[in-house]
């Protein structure tokens, strides 16, 4: 059974504050990615990886950094929190390489509140 | 969410109705997956699909590429198919899965 795992959980952050949320996967897949999910928009993609060493915008990449030093983790980096960065954000891997279906394997999410 | 859309955006059933679920894209989409957020938060792949069809119990889901469109059907409902459910499209192999806003069902005793 794939396993992504999120933390932490829950965080409430001040603005202005520096935000790591971390993402490790025990899949070995490729592909890794970061999703924000509020009321009225779905899931929309801010950043992810193509493998260890590689970070790709996604459509809403604006004050968030990401690295992914190593297969199994994603982290995402709010250098300066904002309340408008209040979300709960998701981790996901998938595979494609060597023909595989990139399905897509979530973690539980990460609540996180700026105040 | 304008790349994909998804309607209805809500939706509320009988316990043992049928219902249709649909996607539009506005990309060029090689791959649809789609997924049910439950009522605690999880998300859980249904599907994964190259254009075609596939079943899986009381799930139907179909993706036609030239048409962009992708649909889900759900056959006599049941409480537990609750939640929301979202299709993910990768647009021109890029493995950049993108997702719709979701539709958010009910079901009804």
């Amino acid at each position: 059974e794939a396993a992504v795992t999120q933390s932490p959980r829950n965080k409430v952050a001040v603005t202005g504050g520096k935000v790591t949320l971390s993402c490790n996967q025990t899949n070995n897949h490729n592909n890794m990615y970061w999703y924000r999910q509020d009321t009225g928009h779905g899931l929309r993609l801010i950043h992810y990886s193509y493998g260890a060493g590689s970070t790709e915008k996604g459509d809403i990449p604006d004050g968030y950094k990401a690295s992914r030093p190593s297969q199994e983790n994603f982290s995402l980096i709010l250098e300066l929190a904002t309340p408008s960065q209040t979300s709960v954000y998701f981790c996901a891997s998938g595979d494609a390489s060597g023909g595989n279906q990139n399905t897509l394997y979530f973690g539980a999410g990460t609540r996180l509140s700026v105040l | 969410g304008d790349k994909v859309k998804q309607s209805p955006s809500a939706l509320s059933l009988q316990e043992g109705t049928n219902s249709a679920l649909r996607c539009n894209f506005s990309i060029a989409a090689t791959t649809v997956q789609w997924f049910l957020q439950n009522p605690r938060g999880s998300l859980i792949n249904l599907f994964y699909l190259v254009p075609g069809t596939k079943e899986n119990g009381r799930l139907k889901s179909a993706f036609d590429s030239k048409e962009s469109y992708s649909t889900l059907h759900i056959r006599d409902a049941q409480l537990e198919d609750s939640g929301t459910y979202f299709c993910a499209a990768d647009p021109s192999n890029t493995n950049k899965v993108v997702f719709g806003t979701g539709t958010r069902l009910q079901v009804l005793p």
